[in-house]
C-alpha cells in the first residue's frame, strides 16, 4: 500500500496568519500531487496541483514540492475563518489517487 | 454546467438488498472513479474506468460492481448490501485516465446507510 501521511490536527491558526499543512508520501514513482479542501458534509474540492519541484502560487495558496524528500506542503496566507476545513493531500504515479486522511484546519477570528 | 451529479443524495438500505448509485458527468471526461469515505480511513478507491467500455478494480472492490456503457455514466452497484458498506460514496472524473496530470473532480456524494 502506497502511504500518504498527514497530521490529522486540528491545526488552529488565528485569522490573518499563515497556515502550513504538510504531507509525506512513500511512493517514489509519484508524478502528480494535489491538495483538496473538504468542508464538513461536502465533497472534496481541488484547490492546487503541482507536478515539479519547487513552489507554485495561486492567490493565497502556495504548494511546495520536494520529490527528494518525498514531501509536499500547502501554505495558506492571510488565513480566513472560511478556510476552516479538512485539507486532503493526494498523490499519484498515474491515474489512481492515493489520499492522505486529511488535516483539519481551524482559523479562529 | 452541472459537472458531476450523483443520485440519490442519501439512502437507507436494508442488508441483503441491492442498490445502484448513479453518477453522471457532462464534462466529456474520459476517466471516472468511485471512492468511499469513512471516518478514520479517508478516501479509498473502489473501481475506476479509464475510458468508456473499460473498468478496473481499486483498493476496496469487493461487494461492488461497475459498468461504463458510455462516456457520461458510471453506475456503482451493490448486489447484496452489508452494514460495512455504510459510507459516503463519491464519484469523480478526470479528463484522462492515463495521464499523470490527472486532476480529478468530485461529485456531491451519496450517503448510504445499510441496516
Amino acid at each position: 500500500q502506497k502511504e500518504v501521511e498527514q497530521n490529522s490536527g486540528p491545526l488552529s491558526v488565528p485569522e490573518g496568519a499563515i497556515a502550513s499543512l504538510n504531507c509525506t508520501y512513500s511512493d517514489r514513482g509519484s508524478q502528480s500531487f494535489f491538495w483538496y479542501r473538504q468542508y464538513s458534509g461536502k465533497s472534496p474540492e481541488l484547490i492546487m496541483s503541482i507536478y515539479s519541484n519547487g513552489d507554485k502560487e495561486d492567490g493565497r495558496f502556495t504548494a511546495q514540492l520536494n520529490k527528494a524528500s518525498q514531501y509536499v506542503s500547502l501554505l495558506i496566507r492571510d488565513s480566513q475563518p472560511s478556510d476552516s476545513a479538512t485539507y486532503l493531500c493526494a498523490v499519484t504515479p498515474g491515474y489512481a489517487l492515493n489520499f492522505g486522511k486529511g488535516t483539519s484546519l481551524l482559523v479562529t477570528p | 454546467t452541472a459537472g458531476i451529479t450523483q443520485a440519490p443524495t442519501s439512502q437507507i438500505l436494508a442488508a441483503g438488498r441491492s442498490m445502484t448509485l448513479r453518477c453522471t458527468q457532462d464534462m466529456r471526461h474520459n476517466a471516472m472513479y468511485w471512492y468511499r469515505q469513512d471516518l478514520g480511513l479517508g478516501l479509498r478507491l473502489i473501481h475506476y474506468s479509464n475510458t468508456a467500455g473499460t473498468t478496473g478494480k481499486g483498493e476496496v472492490p469487493d461487494g461492488y460492481s461497475v459498468s461504463r456503457a458510455n462516456t457520461d455514466d458510471f453506475p456503482l452497484t451493490l448486489a447484496s448490501a452489508v452494514p460495512s458498506q455504510t459510507s459516503v460514496y463519491f464519484c469523480a472524473s478526470s479528463p484522462s485516465g492515463s495521464d499523470s496530470y490527472n486532476e480529478q473532480f468530485f461529485g456531491p456524494g451519496t450517503r448510504l446507510t445499510v441496516l
